[in-house]
C-alpha cells in the first residue's frame, strides 16, 4: 500500500518552456504533500509544502512564481516550474502524506529535468 | 531549529560484513521522529527504518537495526551481511517541529559494497 506515483519521470525540454510533474497518491488520500529538490550528489531540499485545497507554503529561498505548485484534490499535487532555465535542471521528488502529521510521508520516483 | 549531521561523504564495506552509517541530529523537540531512507543511483527513496524519540527499543527491519543513543543524539543505522544491491545513498532524516512536520534530511552516505 501508500503508492505516490510521479510523472513524468524524465523530461528535457527547451530553455523558457514551463514544464509540469504531476504526484499522485494511487491507494490513500494525501492531505499533505511535500515538493523536494535534489541537486546531483546532495540532500533533498524542501521547495514546499502543500494542503489540499489551501495554497502552498514556500521554504526560504524558493520563488512561488517559477514554481508553481497546485494541490487540488487529496490525490493530486502538480509542480510547474514556468519558463525553465538551465539553472532549474535538476531530480525534483514529491512525496505525501495522509491524515495527521504522525503519519509517514511515500515518496515518489522523482522527476529528472534537463533543460536545454 | 533542527540539524540532521551525516559525517561520512562516501563508506566502503565489504560484502557479508557489517556496516554502520553515522547520522546525529539536534533538537529542541522533545518528541521527534528518525527515519533512514535508501537512495539507489536510479532515484526513487526507499524507507528503510524508523525510530520514535520515545522508542524504548532499538527499530530492526530485517538487516536494517538502528542504534539509537538518545543522550548523544545520535541514530546511526546499521546494516549486517552487506550485499552488493546494498550500494546506495543513505540519508538519515528527522520529522520536522513546524507545523506541517515534514521531513528535514542529512547530506547522506554512499555507500559500495564491494565484492
Amino acid at each position: 500500500g501508500a503508492v505516490v506515483s510521479q510523472h513524468p519521470s524524465r523530461v528535457i525540454c527547451k530553455s523558457g518552456t514551463s514544464v509540469k510533474i504531476e504526484c499522485r497518491s494511487l491507494d490513500f488520500q494525501a492531505t499533505t504533500m511535500f515538493w523536494y529538490r535534489q541537486f546531483p550528489k546532495q540532500s533533498l531540499m524542501l521547495m514546499a509544502t502543500s494542503n489540499e485545497g489551501s495554497k502552498a507554503t514556500y521554504e526560504q529561498g524558493v520563488e512561488k512564481d517559477k514554481f508553481l505548485i497546485n494541490h487540488a484534490s487529496l490525490t493530486l499535487s502538480t509542480l510547474t516550474v514556468t519558463s525553465a532555465h538551465p539553472e532549474d535542471s535538476s531530480f525534483y521528488i514529491c512525496s505525501a502524506r495522509a491524515g495527521n502529521s504522525n503519519q509517514p510521508q511515500h515518496f515518489g520516483d522523482g522527476t529528472r529535468l534537463s533543460i536545454l | 531549529a533542527q540539524k540532521i549531521t551525516q559525517t561520512q561523504p562516501g563508506m566502503f564495506v565489504q560484502e557479508k560484513e557489517a556496516v554502520t552509517l553515522d547520522c546525529t541530529y539536534d533538537t529542541s523537540d522533545q518528541s521527534y521522529g528518525l527515519f533512514w531512507y535508501k537512495q539507489p543511483s536510479s532515484g526513487e527513496m526507499i524507507f528503510l527504518i524508523y525510530q520514535g524519540s520515545y522508542d524504548e527499543q532499538n527499530a530492526t527491519e530485517g538487516r536494517y537495526s538502528l542504534n539509537f543513543q538518545k543522550a548523544r543524539k545520535s541514530a546511526n543505522l546499521v546494516i549486517s551481511a552487506s550485499q552488493l544491491g546494498d550500494s546506495a545513498m543513505y540519508f538519515c532524516a528527522m520529522r520536522g517541529s513546524g507545523s506541517a512536520r515534514q521531513l528535514t534530511f542529512g547530506s547522506g552516505t554512499q555507500l559500495t559494497v564491494l565484492p
